[in-house]
């Protein structure tokens, strides 16, 4: 079974602050992903890679980077945190080629920013 | 550019019985997948179902299956014989496949599904 795991299920941080999110695969997936989840909005896709140390932006990257520089961990990135990152975070991951190219995804980052 | 759109907010169904999900969908790419994810309160997105754009027959899943019209552009999906622990968030989704590389996935705002005892 696929196995997406991040490095923390909550996490309160101060506005201002660099907040480090880890994601870890142990799939051997090459794809790799960063979506936030807010009430009514459904997922919105903030970066995604598809190799080592390649990234491409979402559909909305501001305010965030991201860091892949082993294929089995993609970790995202909050420069200086405001509060109006305060959101759930979902990692996932894929193996392009296969069948279906399913995204499956970590247990979640509940961050809030204070 | 790509769009889901799920119309249901809430839903409220007694157990046991059938439950379509209204999913439809928006896109100019001939090639794509439509994906059906279950989202329970611990927050985990599960993977429950694909139905690829030239796919000739609709998909099942077990107790979950999908009725794709390809013409009205619409990914319903149909839970049969509900069961308490169906509820949960659903998030219909979907991505391009021509492009050849990687790409995000498209969601829908979710429908919120309550099966009553």
């Amino acid at each position: 079974d696929v196995k997406v795991t991040q490095s923390s299920r909550y996490l309160v941080k101060r506005t201002g602050e660099k907040v480090f999110l880890e994601c870890v695969q142990d799939m051997d997936h090459e794809n790799m992903f960063w979506y936030r989840q807010d009430p009514g909005l459904g997922l919105r896709l903030i970066y995604f890679s598809y190799d080592v140390k390649m990234k491409e932006k979402g559909d909305i990257p501001e305010g965030y980077s991201v860091s892949r520089e082993k294929k089995e961990r993609f970790s995202l990135i909050l420069e200086s945190a405001s509060t109006n990152q305060t959101s759930m975070y979902l990692c996932a991951s894929s193996m392009p080629g296969s069948f279906t190219d399913t995204q499956y995804f970590g247990p979640g980052t509940r961050l809030t920013v204070l | 550019a790509q769009k889901i759109t799920q119309t249901q907010p809430g839903m409220f169904v007694q157990e046991k019985e059938a439950v379509t999900l209204d999913c439809t969908y928006d896109t100019s790419d001939p090639s794509y997948g439509l994906f059906w994810y279950k989202q329970p309160s611990s927050g985990e997105m599960i993977f429950l179902i694909y139905q690829g754009s030239y796919d000739q027959q609709n998909a099942t899943e077990g107790r979950y299956s999908l009725n794709f019209q390809k013409a009205r552009k619409s990914a319903n999906l149909v839970i049969s014989a509900s069961q308490l622990g169906d509820s949960a968030m659903y998030f219909c989704a979907m991505r391009d496949l021509s492009g050849g590389g990687a790409d995000g996935l498209t969601f829908g705002k979710g429908t919120h599904l309550i099966i009553q005892p």
